[in-house]
C-alpha cells in the first residue's frame, strides 16, 4: 500500500471551508484514496473515497489531482463538531489488504 | 442495527495478567482487524483476519494473540508478554465493497 503524507495540524474558522491536503506520490493505478476522521476517543468514521474522479457526498468533497499524486478533502462549511483527526489512506479495493493509518491531520475548527 | 461492537469500553488489569478484548460484528464482513492507538499517535495494525480460521500478523503483533472461530467474532488477547499494554484498542471490519472499514468505539485498556 502506498504511503501518505499529511500536515500534522490545521486551523479553520467555523463556517468556512476546510481544505485538508494529502500527498500520495507513490500511489498505484488500482489504489483508491480513502478519508476517515476520528473524534477524540472514538472509533474512526468513514468520510469518502475515490479513484481518480472527484467525489462528493453529504459530508465532504474529495478532489484528486490528474496525476493522482495528491488529493484534498474539503469540508464546505466547517462546524465545531468537525474538530477531529483526519486520516488519508490509499489501498487497493476488493483486496483484503491491511489498512495503514498514519498520524493524520488534527483539524481545529475555531469559533 | 448492523454494526461492530467492542466491549468493555474501559478495562483495568494488573500487570502480568492476560486480558481478552471482545469484538463482534453483525455486518457479515469477512475481514476483521485490530489496531492499537497511543496518545497523539495514529493507528498501528496488530492482527487482521481475512476469513474464518485464518489470521495474519500486523506490524506490532508481539505480545498479542487472536482467534477467528466465527465470522462474527475476532477477540484479541493481550498477554503478559506485551511490554506496554496500556493503550486504546480499536477493532474494525470490512467487506471491501468501497466503504472501507467500519470501526468499533474502542476499548481503553489500563494496566497497573
Amino acid at each position: 500500500d502506498a504511503k501518505t503524507t499529511q500536515p500534522p495540524s490545521m486551523d479553520c474558522a467555523e463556517g468556512r471551508a476546510a481544505n485538508l491536503p494529502c500527498n500520495h506520490s507513490t500511489i498505484s493505478g488500482n489504489e483508491y484514496v480513502y478519508w476517515y476522521r476520528q473524534i477524540h476517543s472514538q472509533g474512526p468514521q468513514y468520510i469518502i473515497h475515490g479513484l481518480k474522479n472527484n467525489e462528493t457526498n453529504e459530508m465532504a468533497s474529495l478532489i484528486i489531482t490528474e496525476d493522482r499524486k495528491s488529493s484534498t478533502l474539503i469540508l464546505p462549511h466547517a462546524t465545531l463538531r468537525d474538530t477531529a483527526v483526519y486520516y488519508c489512506i490509499v489501498r487497493v479495493q476488493y483486496n483484503f489488504n491491511k489498512f495503514y493509518f498514519g498520524s493524520g491531520t488534527k483539524l481545529n475548527v475555531k469559533p | 442495527d448492523g454494526g461492530i461492537t467492542q466491549s468493555p469500553k474501559y478495562l483495568f488489569r494488573k500487570e502480568g495478567q492476560n486480558v481478552t478484548l471482545s469484538c463482534e460484528q453483525n455486518l457479515n464482513h469477512d475481514a476483521m482487524y485490530w489496531y492499537r492507538q497511543d496518545p497523539g499517535q495514529g493507528l498501528r495494525l496488530i492482527y487482521y483476519s481475512q476469513i474464518v480460521n485464518d489470521f495474519q500478523k500486523g506490524d506490532i503483533a508481539e505480545g498479542y494473540s487472536v482467534s477467528r472461530e466465527k465470522k462474527e467474532s475476532f477477540p484479541l488477547t493481550v498477554t503478559s508478554a506485551q511490554k506496554n499494554p496500556t493503550a486504546f484498542y480499536l477493532c474494525a471490519s470490512s467487506i471491501d465493497r468501497g466503504l472501507g472499514a467500519f470501526f468499533g468505539q474502542g476499548t481503553r485498556l489500563t494496566v497497573v
